[in-house]
């Protein structure tokens, strides 16, 4: 079936150590999102890529950067973990802009220690 | 800018029994909306979704929704819950002139008691 995939499912870093987490979709689809999801809270977006285009959200911090090496593939990198950025990372993708319905992975689970 | 307050953050209900689960969103423009659950330790699944046309909508499983343009609502409404509809569930809107970037309500934690 077509889907999104998130690898790997949980995650454990050191404080301090980059760590990157990945996305793939086989749904074809143009724009990929990342959200981060802190326990008990609503999913907020870091940034998206419509096709190769980049798009950083004002208030993500610079820790968190993301790559997209071809459609189905997608990254994100967070150079130097701090306990704060302990979360469930969502990665989602939709088909075009004008096609607005979002498929959201199951989530990485990134525990800082 | 967009948001969306979904006024009840956990919502206790006996199975078999109706349940709403509430949600209001501000906007200067149009908006599309959505309903997702999400169950432990899972991403995200969409429940139903309001683009245009008829104001109410529904889901396979029982769940509907109704856009309220005059109340700025979007309720999510099922007549009777099972035990495996304990989940969160997210209310969110997205602007239809950008990214699809999704605004989401505080979450509303759904407890079926048998």
């Amino acid at each position: 079936d077509a889907m999104v995939i998130q690898n790997p499912r949980y995650q454990v870093t050191q404080f301090g150590k980059p760590v990157t987490l990945s996305c793939s979709q086989t749904l074809n689809h143009n724009v990929m999102y990342w959200y981060q999801q802190k326990s008990s809270q609503a999913p907020k977006l870091l940034f998206h890529y419509y096709d190769k285009d980049f798009n950083n959200e004002a208030d993500t911090p610079d820790n968190f950067q993301s790559r997209r090496p071809n459609t189905s593939f997608c990254f994100l990198d967070i150079r130097s973990p701090g306990l704060g950025d302990a979360a469930m990372y969502l990665c989602a993708t939709s088909r075009d802009h004008g096609q607005p319905e979002a498929f959201f992975g199951q989530g990485t689970r990134l525990t800082v220690v | 800018a967009q948001s969306v307050t979904q006024l009840d953050s956990q919502v206790p209900v006996f199975e078999e029994a109706p349940v709403e689960l509430r949600c209001n969103y501000s906007s200067s423009v149009s908006v599309y909306l959505f309903w997702y659950v999400q169950y432990p330790n899972q991403g995200l699944q969409l429940l139903l979704k309001y683009l245009s046309g008829s104001t109410l909508v529904e889901s396979i499983n029982g769940f509907e929704a109704e856009f309220n343009k005059s109340q700025t609502s979007f309720h999510l409404r099922k007549p009777s819950v099972h035990i495996s509809d304990t989940a969160e569930y997210f209310c969110a809107v997205s602007d239809p002139g950008g990214y699809n970037k999704l605004i989401f309500g505080a979450g509303t934690r759904l407890a079926v008691h048998p």
